[in-house]
């Protein structure tokens, strides 16, 4: 299996910090490598697609990019609705494993 | 753009089985693939299971191999997720999420239901 590895596990930032969020592949998975974001008790909403695509509706102040091995996820300007927690998800073989999750929290 | 909405999540035994069922709306459900994804208390995602636009070919993680089954029927617009042996483990929110409809290539969960309840203790 895949295994992904993101960091941080946790964040605090301020509204309006620019944030990075990094995940790391075991093996290479090309660009097949998805976003999402997870509020408490909503359903996930699928922010970035194959590693760099904006998602239909998703604001411009997402943007992922990385391909092989290593990937990020930057939100240049946070927005007090973007606090959640982030996943990433690869899709190049089964099982799509998705990384443990990085927790957004106010600073 | 469409509507996923799972129910049949609650209590059940240690040993028991449940059935989960995700209806859908507002899109061709037999041109899509689906994925079922679930959320332990506490814990992050973890992907659970696929079932192709057909039904022919389906998928599951090693944890549930042999003890959940994922199906789906064109006339209800429904995939379902049966589930036999339930432990403790298996306690979870259950989402079901639509499969890009790409032929080939790299996928994506484009839409997901708001998840189910499934709690299994004595």
């Amino acid at each position: 299996d895949i295994q992904m590895t993101q960091s941080p596990s946790s964040l605090s930032a301020s509204v309006g910090d620019r944030v990075t969020i990094t995940c790391r592949a075991s093996q290479t998975i090309s660009n097949y490598l998805n976003w999402y974001q997870h509020k408490p008790g909503k359903a996930p909403n699928l922010l970035i697609y194959t590693a760099s695509s904006l998602q239909s509706g998703v604001p411009s102040r997402f943007s992922g990019s990385g391909s092989g091995t290593y990937f990020t996820l930057t939100i240049s300007s946070l927005q007090p609705e973007d606090f959640a927690t982030y996943y990433c998800q690869q899709t190049y073989s089964i099982p799509w494993t998705f990384g443990q999750g990085t927790q957004v929290e106010i600073k | 753009d469409g509507e996923l909405v799972e129910s049949g999540g609650g209590l059940v035994e240690p040993g028991g089985s449940l059935t989960l069922s995700c209806a859908v709306a507002g899109f061709p459900f037999e041109n899509f693939g689906f994925n079922w994804v679930r959320q332990a208390p506490g814990k992050g995602l973890e992907w659970v299971s696929f079932i192709s636009s057909s039904g022919v070919t389906v998928y599951y993680v090693d944890s549930v191999k042999g003890r959940f089954t994922v199906s789906r029927d064109k006339a209800k617009n429904s995939l379902f997720l049966q589930m036999n042996s339930l432990t403790a483990e298996d306690t979870a929110v259950y989402f079901c999420a639509r499969v890009s409809h790409i032929v080939a290539g790299p996928k994506w969960l484009d839409t997901w239901g708001q998840g189910t309840l499934v709690t299994v203790s004595s």
